[in-house]
């Protein structure tokens, strides 16, 4: 149990449906994070939140929405997804944004997209 | 920019037996330089870290890393590995120019009994 709790453990959508994954911590951290995780693919940066401000946005489509309401929950809004983002998506907390800082993982949300 | 380079996808052992895996990363200041573990169905966990002094550092679960850094790298060890080591470990690097850590693309280890 690393205090981060991602909802839906697994999403199953079609290309036209609306759906948002959850994230929250309650650990005290400033810092989050979502992630992309595809089969023996490096871990990709989606989006970094600090103090409920967004810090990263690394190319992601649009199609990805993050949303950081406070700095203890963490959205990302899906809509007209493709198969090719059919992937592990987790969610990540730290103290602040800072390199040095431990990241704590949620078990992430298993997305499939038909 | 910062890269990391996990040269194995897989790596296969005996129980008992012992660990190194390999990590390589391209920066030219000193880094800090990470390795974590994922088991099947979670997240991330850390299992050590390194920002700087003592180049070998000490983790969770029996693991040590050595960071080298006129070859570039922060391999991983453990001297006997048990079944329960089964998982996928990764390595990151993060640096003064981007603060966030870059990953790997990780190493499976399969234990056999």
């Amino acid at each position: 149990e690393t205090g981060v709790t991602q909802t839906p453990r697994h999403l199953v959508m079609g290309m036209t449906n609306k759906k948002s994954l959850k994230c929250e911590q309650h650990l005290g951290h400033n810092a989050m994070y979502w992630y992309k995780q595809s089969a023996k693919k490096p871990l990709e940066l989606m989006f970094v939140y600090s103090l409920e401000e967004r810090v990263e946005n690394n190319s992601v489509p649009s199609r990805f929405s993050p949303e950081c309401p406070n700095s203890s929950h963490l959205f990302l809004h899906l809509h007209t997804l493709q198969p090719e983002d059919s992937a592990l998506y987790l969610c990540a907390s730290s103290l602040t944004d800072r390199g040095n800082e431990k990241l704590f993982f949620g078990s992430g949300t298993q997305l499939s997209v038909l | 920019a910062q890269s990391v380079t996990q040269p194995d996808i897989h790596i296969t052992v005996s129980e008992g037996a012992s660990l190194e895996l390999r990590c390589n990363y391209s920066y030219g200041a000193t880094p800090y330089l990470f390795w974590y573990v994922q088991s099947p169905g979670q997240g991330l966990q850390l299992l050590l870290k390194y920002f700087s002094g003592d180049t070998l550092v000490q983790g969770i679960k029996g693991f040590e890393a050595e960071f080298k850094r006129s070859q570039s790298s922060f391999n991983l060890r453990k001297p006997s590995v048990h079944w329960s080591d089964a998982a996928e470990y990764f390595c990151a690097v993060a640096s003064g120019g981007s603060y966030i850590p870059t990953f790997g693309r990780g190493t499976s280890l399969i234990v056999h009994p």
